[in-house]
């Protein structure tokens, strides 16, 4: 069975400092990955996508694939107490299908 | 641009009833999906579309769920007849093409008492 697995948290890091999410996925014909972070009580939103290996950067937050590992990363720097969230990794498996993750935890403390 | 839009946005009702939730996919969007997400078992897929086609049911968890899209901007998912452990969070997204990534509604929060 096509999984994708996440550390469910918490995870706690003091306001100012880099989160590091991590992610890994068992299809080794996955394409695509996606990040998406979701609210309390608010519906999933995608953040980022990355389709190649190597990082993407876009303002605070980096994603990292390394295909040979199937390891996916989220880097948030100058994390903010807004960012705390559950943040859900998704591979795209083929097949119109998008595998989700359990989701991280994330605390950021003021 | 509007985005997935869901109704109703709460629905309480009493176990036995049937109970209808709705989705509007984002136009020119061709693959649909449905959701549920409980604190248990996260986010769980219960069935997709494309090009209004139903493409895999295998997540629907009985006969009592039922799905159909009979046009590109509506969908309806059905429970007939609703059990308290049907509560849960239910999220519509859609997506160009089901490789491009998926963009949710605001969702469902359902409660059968």
């Amino acid at each position: 069975q096509k999984e994708v697995e996440q550390n469910s948290g918490p995870l706690s890091v003091p306001e100012g400092a880099i989160a590091s999410l991590n992610c890994t996925y068992s299809d080794r014909g996955s394409q695509s990955f996606f990040w998406y972070r979701q609210y309390s009580g608010k519906s999933p939103e995608l953040i980022m996508s990355i389709y190649s290996n190597g990082d993407k950067e876009d303002g605070r937050f980096t994603a990292q694939l390394n295909k040979a590992s199937q390891y996916v990363s989220l880097l948030i720097r100058d994390s903010q107490p807004s960012d705390s969230a559950t943040y859900l990794c998704a591979a795209y498996t083929g097949g119109f299908k998008t595998i989700f993750g359990a989701g991280t935890r994330l605390f950021v403390k003021a | 641009d509007a985005g997935v839009i869901q109704s109703p946005r709460h629905e309480v009702t009493e176990m036995g009833q049937e109970v209808t939730l709705r989705c509007k996919p984002i136009s020119g969007h061709n693959s649909l999906f449905w959701y549920r997400q409980t604190m248990m078992r996260g986010l769980e897929l219960l069935i997709y579309f494309n090009n209004n086609v139903p493409i895999d049911d295998s997540g629907m968890p009985e006969d009592r769920f039922s799905a159909k899209m009979p046009n590109a901007s509506f969908s309806t998912l059905k429970i007939q007849p609703s059990e308290p452990r049907d509560s849960a969070v239910y999220f519509c997204a859609s997506s160009l093409d089901g490789v491009q990534p998926q963009h949710f509604g605001d969702g469902t929060r359902l409660s059968i008492l």
